[in-house]
């Protein structure tokens, strides 16, 4: 089975912290995503990364920044945290040249 | 509205119902994902029909897609009080990496 883990189901952190997320996957997937989910907004992209090292943006990446050193870990970042960035956060991983994403249980951040 | 959207909302059924849920979609689409996520959890992969294929089945599950109309249903039949979910439709992106999520059908199932 594939599995995608999170570092943390629940995170409370105060504004202005540098908060890290994390999100491993054990099936060998090239390809590695970080959305954000909100009510009534569904899920959006913050970044993806297609291989080691590799960064791409999302739709959302402002405020974030990721980062991959292995192939199994992708970090989330928020360098300095604040009140609108309270949401679920959701990793996924995928094969390259296939299409299913398979998600990690979320972490959801509060930050006060 | 954003690539893939979901309609109703949210939907409450009795068990042993079926559900029907609704995505429209902007653009053209090489497939159509359809995702379940349970409360507070992550997204599950459902089924995903490609733009050449009109229906697919898997188990109690049958997807529809009209290109023509740039829509997708979701048939979920004799519904079970563990489907109580929300149900997201997914479309390709502007890139090949990138999915683009509607704001999902909340489907309560009551016992």
């Amino acid at each position: 089975d594939v599995k995608v883990t999170q570092s943390s189901r629940y995170l409370v952190k105060r504004t202005g912290e540098k908060v890290f997320l994390e999100c491993v996957q054990d099936m060998d997937h090239e390809n590695m995503f970080w959305y954000r989910q909100d009510p009534g907004l569904g899920l959006r992209l913050i970044y993806f990364s297609y291989d080691v090292k590799m960064k791409e943006k999302g739709d959302i990446p402002e405020g974030y920044s990721v980062s991959r050193e292995k192939k199994e870990r992708f970090s989330l970042i928020l360098e300095s945290a604040s009140t609108n960035q309270t949401s679920m956060y959701l990793c996924a991983s995928k094969r390259e040249s296939y299409n299913e994403q398979f998600f990690g249980p979320g972490t959801r951040l509060t930050v006060l | 509205s954003q690539q893939g959207e979901e309609d109703p909302q949210a939907l409450s059924i009795q068990e042993g119902e079926n559900a029907t849920m609704n995505c429209s979609y902007k653009t053209s689409i090489n497939n159509l994902q359809w995702y379940r996520q349970n409360s507070g959890r992550g997204l599950v992969h459902l089924i995903l029909i490609r733009s050449n294929e009109r229906e697919k089945h898997s188990g109690r599950l049958r997807v529809t897609l009209d290109t023509s109309k740039k829509s997708s249903s979701l048939l979920i039949t004799a519904s079970r009080a563990a489907d109580t979910a929300s149900y997201f439709c997914a479309t390709r992106g502007d890139s090949s990496y990138k999915l683009i999520f509607g704001s999902g059908t909340r489907l309560l199932v009551r016992p």
